[in-house]
């Protein structure tokens, strides 16, 4: 069974840079998409980014200036950055496994439990 | 950018089918899965490519996708289904989009 674990500080002050790490266990990153999400308290969820294990990215057009998302196979690892964060970036962040399927299409199977990042100073 | 619009709530009673929709431009060209939420827990995948199931999810999950409406359907509500569920599609320039989500209440 796979397991998806976040982790990264809680407390980010605006205009510095969000990081977070996601770990991967009970299966291998390789041959897999592998993605953010993120939920604001009481809304929705807003996709950020995915990257496939051999490092190919594809980022939210809104988000794209401020993300840079990773990838650490030998750590079983990706990770996303988020620079000159606001009040506004404060959210549950998601990280997530990747299934893509044909036509092409997208969805995510497995999920993290989320982690809460506050951005405030 | 690709848009897809969801009611914010439905209701339903125990043991009634609820009817959840998903709109977007064409959307039936584009497969579209679902995700059930509940409160402090992370998402689960509740249907994919349009109608199918994953393993562990009840039968009284389906969906269906055509024009531009796409649809998950809940036979036989029951109390534990009572969460917020997001559509989510794949589109060549906004790539992953989701829907507002809907709030389902069993009443």
């Amino acid at each position: 069974q796979v397991q998806l674990q976040e982790s990264g500080p809680g407390l980010v002050k605006p205009s510095e840079t969000l990081s977070l790490t996601c770990t991967v266990s009970g299966g291998s990153i390789s041959n897999y998409y592998w993605s953010w999400i993120r939920q604001p308290p009481g809304k929705g969820l807003e996709w950020i980014a995915y990257i496939y294990y051999s490092g190919s990215t594809n980022y939210n057009p809104s988000l794209k200036s401020r993300v840079t998302i990773s990838v650490d196979t030998s750590k079983n690892q990706f990770s996303l950055k988020l620079r000159s964060v606001t009040a506004a970036d404060t959210a549950v962040y998601y990280c997530a496994r990747v299934v893509r399927g044909s036509s092409p299409t997208y969805y995510f199977d497995y999920w993290g439990q989320g982690t809460l990042v506050t951005v405030s100073s | 950018s690709y848009e897809l619009t969801q009611p914010p709530s439905v209701s339903v009673s125990p043991g009634q089918t609820a009817s959840i929709t998903c709109s977007g431009d064409k959307l039936g060209d584009k497969y579209v899965c679902w995700y059930q939420q509940k409160p402090g827990q992370s998402p689960v995948l509740v249907i994919y490519q349009d109608s199918k199931r994953p393993s562990g999810i009840p039968e009284r999950f389906s969906g269906s996708n055509s024009g531009n409406t796409a649809t998950l359907t809940i036979s036989g509500t029951q109390a534990m289904d009572e969460a917020d569920y997001y559509c989510q599609a794949w589109d060549s320039i906004t790539y992953v989009v989701f829907g507002g989500g809907t709030k389902l209440t069993v009443l």
